[in-house]
C-alpha cells in the first residue's frame, strides 16, 4: 500500500517569508508525528497527534511554528516569518495505534532551505 | 536534546565484513528502534526491541539490548555496499504522555566499500 507522502519535497523562500509544508499519512493510522533533522540539532520532535486528542506540541522550537490535522488524516505544518535556522528536512511519519510499541512509517520529508 | 549518543560516529569497513554500531540513551525506555537513512531523507525502520527484550534477529541485522547498561547494539553481518547509509536508534520513553514520541541518537554514518 501506499506510505507516508510529503510536499513538497524541496522548499526554497525568503527570510521572512511563511511556509507550509504538508503530510498525508497512511490510511487508518491514528497517529502522526512532525519532526525535524538539521545539521546542528540532529533529529528532533516538533508535534504529535493522536486521533481527536489535543496535539502535543511539546517539540515546537517557537510560536511561528504551527500544525494542524484535518479530518484525523493529512496534516500541515506552517512556519511563520521563517528564519534561516529553520533550515532543516521536515520529517512526517504515522503509526498505527495508540501503543508507543508500534512502528512509525517515515514520509520521504520535505527540504527547507531559508535564504 | 538528543537521548541516545551513538558511536561510532562513522564506520568505514569492506564489503563481507560485519558492521556494530552502538547506541546509550539516559532515561527509562518503552523500546529501542534502529533506523536507517540514506542520502539525508526519508528513515527506514529496520527493528524494533522492547525493554523487556535482550535480543532480536531480522536477517542480518541483530539488535541486542541492556537496559541495566542503558545501551542497544546493531550489528549488521556479511555487509554489502548496499548497506552504505545513516543508522539511527531511537528510543521511546516509558510511562508519562510521551504517547511513543521518538527520540535519536546522532546516527553513525556506514559506508561499506566494494
Amino acid at each position: 500500500g501506499a506510505g507516508v507522502s510529503q510536499s513538497p519535497s524541496n522548499k526554497v523562500t525568503e527570510k521572512g517569508k511563511d511556509v507550509e509544508l504538508r503530510c498525508d499519512p497512511i490510511s487508518g493510522h491514528t497517529a502522526l508525528y512532525w519532526y525535524r533533522q538539521s545539521l546542528g540539532q540532529g533529529l528532533e520532535f516538533l508535534i504529535y497527534f493522536q486521533g481527536n486528542s489535543a496535539p502535543d506540541k511539546s517539540g515546537l522550537p517557537s510560536d511561528r511554528f504551527s500544525a494542524e490535522r484535518t479530518g484525523g488524516s493529512v496534516s500541515t505544518l506552517t512556519i511563520q516569518r521563517t528564519q534561516q535556522e529553520d533550515s532543516a528536512v521536515y520529517l512526517c511519519a504515522s503509526r498505527d495505534s495508540p501503543s508507543s510499541t508500534d512502528t512509525q512509517y517515515f514520509g520521504p520529508g520535505t527540504r527547507l532551505t531559508v535564504l | 536534546s538528543q537521548q541516545g549518543e551513538e558511536d561510532p560516529q562513522a564506520l568505514s569497513i569492506q564489503e563481507g565484513e560485519n558492521a556494530t554500531m552502538n547506541c546509550s540513551y539516559k532515561t527509562s525506555i518503552n523500546n529501542l528502534q534502529w533506523y536507517r537513512q540514506n542520502s539525508g531523507r526519508g528513515l527506514v525502520h529496520l527493528i524494533l526491541i522492547r525493554s523487556n527484550e535482550r535480543e532480536k534477529h531480522s536477517g542480518r541485522l541483530r539488535v541486542t539490548l541492556d537496559t541495566s547498561k542503558k545501551s542497544s547494539s546493531l550489528l549488521i553481518t556479511a555487509s554489502r555496499a548496499a548497506d552504505t547509509a545513516s543508522y539511527f536508534c531511537a528510543t521511546a520513553v516509558a510511562g508519562g504522555t510521551s504517547y511513543g514520541k521518538l527520540t535519536f541518537g546522532q546516527g553513525t554514518i556506514l559506508t561499506v566499500h566494494p
